[in-house]
Parts: structure tokens; sequence; C-alpha cells
């Protein structure tokens, strides 16, 4: 069965911590992997991958794809109170699947 | 300014009365979707529509229908509404699935009584 998982599914740091999100997939006819954060409704977008071992990155946010092993990672380094949010990754076929989410909680 | 309009924002209506949540974008996206969220569950996708007159079923399409008659427009209906559809639910727009991010309209919170 086609599915996203994501872990954690909370994670709370304190500001200046470094996270880690992961995103694995097991499905089909792939086509890229899209990062969203999402605050208090429509979700933003972050980073769209493609090619495996390519790294994008967006001031403090960075992620990578690994389409051998079927995974991304999400990382925010020196978090800020302003990164709290549930992040989202969805894997694009015809269709879009998106994973549970992870909710970040970051502390003064 | 680019955007996916979504109305009405806020819905509350009673079991069984026939109800229709519109969608237009502005960007001539070939492909639109709509998705719903409920807590611990993510976004699910409903059902979505590669082009025109072209849409196909997402996760959890019971209880839905669209229609796609024109680029811009992408309204889900619900001919019966129960309290199971009680959502928050999101539309979507983007050229091809894969190229482009997608871009999501603010959100309509459903609730049926």
């Amino acid at each position: 069965e086609d599915k996203v998982v994501q872990s954690p599914l909370s994670l709370v740091v304190h500001e200046g911590d470094t996270v880690t999100l992961n995103c694995s997939y097991e499905v089909t006819n792939f086509r890229s992997l899209l990062w969203y954060k999402q605050e208090k409704k429509a979700p933003t977008f972050l980073f769209m991958l493609t090619s495996s071992g390519i790294e994008k990155k967006s001031g403090r946010l960075s992620s990578i794809l690994d389409k051998k092993e079927l995974f991304s990672i999400l990382n925010i380094t020196a978090t800020q109170t302003g990164d709290s949010a549930v992040y989202l990754c969805a894997v694009v076929r015809d269709d879009m699947r998106f994973g549970a989410g992870t909710r970040l909680t970051v502390k003064p | 300014e680019a955007q996916v309009t979504q109305n009405p924002r806020y819905l509350i209506t009673v079991t069984g009365k026939k109800l229709t949540v519109t969608c237009s974008q502005n960007m001539n996206h070939e492909y639109m979707s709509w998705y719903r969220q409920d807590p611990g569950l993510g976004l699910r996708q409903i059902y979505y529509s590669m082009n025109v007159e072209v849409t196909d079923k997402g996760d959890v399409p019971e209880g839905y229908k669209v229609s796609r008659k024109e680029k811009r427009n992408f309204p889900l209906i619900l001919e019966s509404p129960s309290p199971n559809q009680t959502s928050l639910y999101f539309c979507a727009s983007s050229t091809r699935p894969g190229n482009t991010e997608a871009f999501f309209g603010q959100g309509t919170r459903l609730t049926v009584v």
C-alpha cells in the first residue's frame, strides 16, 4: 500500500537547537516530494525535491532527498519561536499523498 | 496577485442539505485538487483534476463530487452532507503535478450538525 510516514509526530525544542524532520515513503510513479509549513491555516511551500542528493537551502532550512532509500529530511538550524508549526511532506504522483505531519514547538 | 480563492471560509450546515464549496485560481494552472484535514490525519486528497473535464478520485472521495468545466474553477459538492464530513477543507492548484509547488487556498471550515 502506498504511504508517506513522517517522524517524529511531535517535537519540542528550545530556541537555538537544530532539528531534523523525517519523511519516508513507499509509492509508485514518484514525481517529486514537497515540504510545507502550516501555521494557522493554509500550508506554505518550503521545498520541492525531485533528484537524490541535491540539497535545497533557504536560510536556516535545508532539505535533501534520497530516492534509493525512499526518504527525505528537513533540517532547521538555530531554531526560533517563529519556526513553531506543523511541517508536512507530500509525495507527488498524479495525485498527492501527504504524511500526517510533524508538530514542532520551539520554546524561548 | 496569484491566488487560490475558496468560498465560503466558514460554513455550518445541517445533515442532508446539499452544499457547494467554490475554488477559483487565477494562475492558469492545469492541476487542481481538494483535501480535507482532520486532527492526526494530515491532509487527505479527495479529488484531483489534471485539466478541464478530467477528474480523478483521491484517497477519500466518498460523499463528494467535483466538476471541472472551466480551467480556473473546481467546485466541491456535498450532495448529502453528514457529520463525519465536518472538517477543514483546502483547495490547491499547480501547473503539472510534480513540476512545481501546489498553491493552497485559505481553507473552508465546515461543520455538519
